[in-house]
């Protein structure tokens, strides 16, 4: 198992200009998060989806943020414009949620910087 | 709401020395409560898990023991080894799909 593969795994960007993270997680896992990691404020998550339905977009931090899940093996992460605010690691995690199973795998992540 | 709250680090030990990292935990219900851990350019990775009052989680020589009564999940290791430098994250989820995530604790272990 190859486990959650992010790219790219980093990505230097100057503001205003749109950045897409990509993520294709664990086959046979049917929940995925988006987190967001920055010194400040620790690890937030920002949606997730279960059967590639979003489910809770409550963490995504304004409009400029969307998330996609086109099919069960592929989702995105897409800010535009972006801005040096949103500088941060950005990881994508799966899982399979069951009575006893409730852990998550998580990528390597996207470094993404804002110039 | 959830919330999990762990020490302050960085946390710098020499090698052999006993670690413990302080993880309390606020929650509705009764959550399932992890320890993950982050090496330099890697995403997280369970550590450990317990899932009820008074289990005891335990992997690679950490434990922690899931109180209740406290509210609490501290890690420890009895002998801590430079491999072991990383970041440390207790967490918790209560079975609504959201795992909520202290700040995390960095580890320096000296030669």
């Amino acid at each position: 198992d190859a486990g959650v593969i992010q790219s790219p795994r980093h990505e230097v960007t100057e503001m205003g200009q749109e950045v897409t993270l990509r993520c294709k997680p664990i086959s046979g896992h049917d929940y995925l998060f988006w987190y967001r990691q920055t010194m400040m404020r620790g690890l937030e998550l920002l949606i997730y989806f279960n059967n590639n339905v979003p489910i809770d977009d409550s963490g995504m931090p304004e409009d400029r943020f969307s998330a996609k899940m086109p099919n069960a093996s592929f989702s995105t992460l897409k800010i535009q414009p972006s801005e040096p605010r949103d500088s941060a690691v950005y990881f994508c995690a799966s899982s399979v949620f069951g009575r006893t199973n409730e852990k998550l795998f998580f990528g390597s992540g996207t470094q993404l910087s804002v110039l | 709401g959830n919330s999990v709250t762990q020490m302050e680090g960085p946390v710098t030990l020499s090698e052999e020395a006993f670690l413990t990292i302080n993880c309390t935990y606020t929650a509705t219900g009764y959550p399932s409560l992890f320890w993950y851990v982050q090496y330099p350019g890697e995403g997280l990775q369970l550590l450990l898990k317990a899932t009820k009052a008074d289990d005891k989680g335990s992997n690679k020589g950490f434990e922690a023991t899931y109180r209740k009564e406290t509210t609490s999940f501290h890690l420890e290791k009895g002998s801590v080894q430079v491999s072991d430098s990383a970041v440390y994250f207790c967490a918790l989820s209560t079975g609504g799909f959201k795992t909520i995530f202290g700040a995390g604790t960095r580890l320096f272990v000296k030669a």
